[in-house]
């Protein structure tokens, strides 16, 4: 079956510290593996998009892994902000016959001052 | 650019009564997604349209929900009879191309509440 699972559910760290969130997925056939973040009330925003053969990948202060062996994601936020608190969600496209976006439940950041 | 836009951004409904959620796409995007949102949980994929053709429309209730993109541009979600349980937000997705592997834009959502 295929799903996607983050980690930890929620987190909470203080203004200035970094963070890193998990993603784990048995999602086949892979196809690429996006973190998007959400803001309380509005609409998810795409923060990286990557393929099978991408490692690691930038957004400024974010920044995330792939190991596609293992399938195993993670999202480092790095120098952290006050309007970094959101939700993260993972979510990995399945390719094949019946292509669709799997979605995680999110990781809830908050970061206190 | 403009972005996806959705309205209306907040409805009160009593269960049994009908609901409609419309939205614009970004200029030039064939695909577009309507996802239904729980608190604490991810988007859950209701209905996918490229271009005019719905897709995927394997998790719609169709007991109750509809969808249409005519002429393959806006969209309208229509929920009729509404039930307590569809208390939820409805976001609405665009994306270029038709291969579904392209960035996802989101609406802001609409948030409907049924008492």
């Amino acid at each position: 079956k295929n799903q996607v699972e983050q980690s930890p559910q929620s987190l909470i760290i203080l203004e200035g510290k970094n963070c890193t969130l998990q993603c784990n997925y048995t999602v086949s056939p892979f196809s690429n593996l996006r973190w998007y973040k959400q803001d309380t009330g509005r609409g998810p925003v795409s923060l990286t998009i990557m393929t099978f053969s991408e490692n690691t990948k930038s957004n400024g202060r974010y920044t995330a892994t792939l190991d596609a062996d293992t399938k195993q994601s993670s999202l480092h936020i790095t120098a952290s902000q006050l309007s970094d608190s959101a939700s993260y969600i993972c979510v990995v496209f399945a390719a094949g016959n019946n292509r669709k976006l799997i979605w995680g439940l999110g990781t809830s950041l908050a970061v206190n001052p | 650019e403009a972005g996806v836009v959705q309205s209306p951004r907040y409805k009160i409904i009593e269960k049994k009564q009908p609901v409609a959620f419309w939205c614009n796409p970004i200029s030039g995007h064939n695909t577009l997604y309507w996802y239904l949102q729980n608190l604490g949980q991810g988007p859950e994929l209701l209905i996918r349209y490229e271009n005019e053709e719905a897709v995927d429309d394997s998790q719609l209730p169709k007991d109750r929900f509809s969808a249409e993109r005519l002429k393959g541009v806006d969209s309208t979600l229509k929920i009729q009879p509404a039930e307590l349980g569809d208390s939820a937000v409805y976001l609405c997705a665009s994306s270029p191309g038709t291969a579904n592997t392209g960035e996802l834009f989101f609406g802001e959502g609409s948030r409907l509440t049924v008492l």
